[in-house]
């Protein structure tokens, strides 16, 4: 069966270094997330992309990340200069089309230092 | 804001029905969605409903959704220990927007 991989597994990273958590996301979906869950919290929704751009994001979503599709395949992630408090388990996600299933990956969890 | 609620904690023995239960406050959504995570793994799609239907039965697990009460179910059938997981509810879409509201997940101990 397809399915979302991501990588890295786990990044370990200095506050105020940049990140790039990469997803590769079913080949045939049109619709792409970004979530998180830092430890102990809810599953919280950071941004969605459709068609080469941002669908939606949240309030977590600021300046400090950014999105691309680098090429067809490729989804990722930026956090430009990390924080303490980026901690957490990321998950990239995928969806047929907009109304369909999410189906996420394995999660990359990041610790900043 | 919109919520979703699960209790946190369920122990069953092995053999038993797990019932896992959820409580939402948006009834606009379109689907509501039964997620399992294993430990340091990803979130598993396990099933989802359709907002407009009642139950939907997968094999052993059977989702049971009460909109008047904006209430959601799975019961697993013959839990055995490969089912201890966390179990997420979430909803959504809602409208135009993308994004699921997820609870705070269901540890579910599947005694021997």
């Amino acid at each position: 069966e397809p399915e979302v991989t991501q990588t890295p597994s786990h990044q370990v990273t200095q506050m105020g270094q940049e990140v790039i958590l990469r997803c590769v996301p079913i080949s045939n979906h049109l619709y792409f997330y970004w979530y998180r869950q830092i430890l102990g919290q809810k599953v919280e929704f950071l941004v969605s992309f459709y068609n080469n751009e941002i669908s939606e994001k949240s309030e977590i979503f600021d300046d400090q990340f950014s999105v691309e599709r680098p090429d067809g395949s490729n989804f990722t992630l930026k956090i430009r200069s990390t924080k303490l408090e980026d901690s957490a388990m990321y998950f990239c996600a995928s969806s047929e089309v907009g109304d369909s299933p999410l189906h996420f990956g394995n999660g990359t969890r990041l610790t900043v230092t | 804001g919109e919520d979703v609620e699960q209790s946190l904690f369920l122990s069953v023995r092995e053999g038993d029905s797990s019932v896992i239960n959820c409580t939402y406050t948006d009834s606009s959504s379109t689907y509501l969605y039964w997620y399992k995570q294993e430990p340091g793994a990803g979130l598993q799609l396990l099933t989802y409903i359709f907002s407009n239907m009642d139950m939907k039965q997968d094999q052993r697990l059977t989702v049971l959704l009460n909109k008047k009460d904006k209430h959601l179910s799975l019961r697993i059938a013959d839990t055995q220990t490969g089912d201890s997981a966390i179990y997420f509810c979430a909803d959504g879409p809602k409208g135009s927007a993308r994004q699921l509201t997820f609870g705070s997940g269901t540890q579910l101990t599947v005694l021997p």
